[in-house]
């Protein structure tokens, strides 16, 4: 079985500051782990992917994940927050053949001047 | 997003009334899914569907069911709208290998 928790469904920093967005999963098999992205009134956009590769995802607008196996952990991080940065974000978790997907509940990141 | 659309973006509708979503993908991807979208519980996935005629259920599809006669084409339908499918409604395209969803725009249903 899979699940995944977005610990924090409100995050607040101010603008030039670091954002961490939480996720914690759990699967039965390696699971391929994503983030993803959703401004207000828009569809969701596909900021990084995990697949088995580096653990240290790189993706979209400087922001980076770290898979760790040990801590079931895909946390999303970025050195220095924008005030484009602010929207929903949505740590996903599935098998590897996409057959079983799993959202987390968003955690909506607020930057504040 | 480029590559696909949803139509309508928005629609107001009718307790018991019978409602169509279409989406549209021009990369020629096999699989095509439906999600709603609700407050609190991310996106849940309604019908997939893995090549022309070829359909299953997601989590969530009593009273949904869809139609896929072309590649380019996912219908959803509601066939008698209810107050409980008032939702954001999500059509989302993937490769063969699954290295993530490109998602439409939504479509904003509202069942009055």
């Amino acid at each position: 079985a899979q699940s995944v928790t977005q610990l924090d469904s409100h995050v607040s920093v101010s603008e030039g500051t670091p954002v961490l967005l939480r996720c914690n999963y759990s699967s039965s098999y390696s699971p391929s782990l994503f983030w993803y992205v959703q401004h207000p009134n828009k569809g969701l956009q596909l900021l990084l992917k995990y697949t088995s590769a580096a653990t240290l995802v790189k993706g979209i607008n400087g922001f980076e994940a770290e898979f760790k196996k040990s801590e079931t952990s895909f946390h999303l991080t970025k050195p220095s927050a924008h005030m484009s940065d602010a929207a929903e974000y949505f740590c996903v978790v599935s098998d590897t053949g996409g057959f079983k997907t799993i959202f987390g509940a968003g955690t909506r990141l607020f930057v504040k001047a | 997003d480029a590559g696909i659309t949803q139509s309508p973006r928005h629609k107001v509708t009718e307790t018991g009334t019978p409602v169509t979503l279409r989406c549209h993908q021009t990369e020629n991807h096999r699989y095509m899914y439906w999600y709603r979208q609700d407050p609190g519980h991310g996106l849940r996935l309604i019908h997939y569907s893995y090549g022309v005629k070829d359909t299953d259920k997601g989590e969530v599809s009593d009273g949904y069911s869809v139609s896929r006669s072309k590649t380019e084409d996912f219908l959803l339908t509601l066939e008698s709208a209810t107050s409980s499918q008032t939702s954001v409604y999500f059509c989302a395209i993937t490769t063969d290998s699954y290295d993530g969803y490109t998602f439409g725009s939504g479509t904003r249903l509202t069942v009055v």
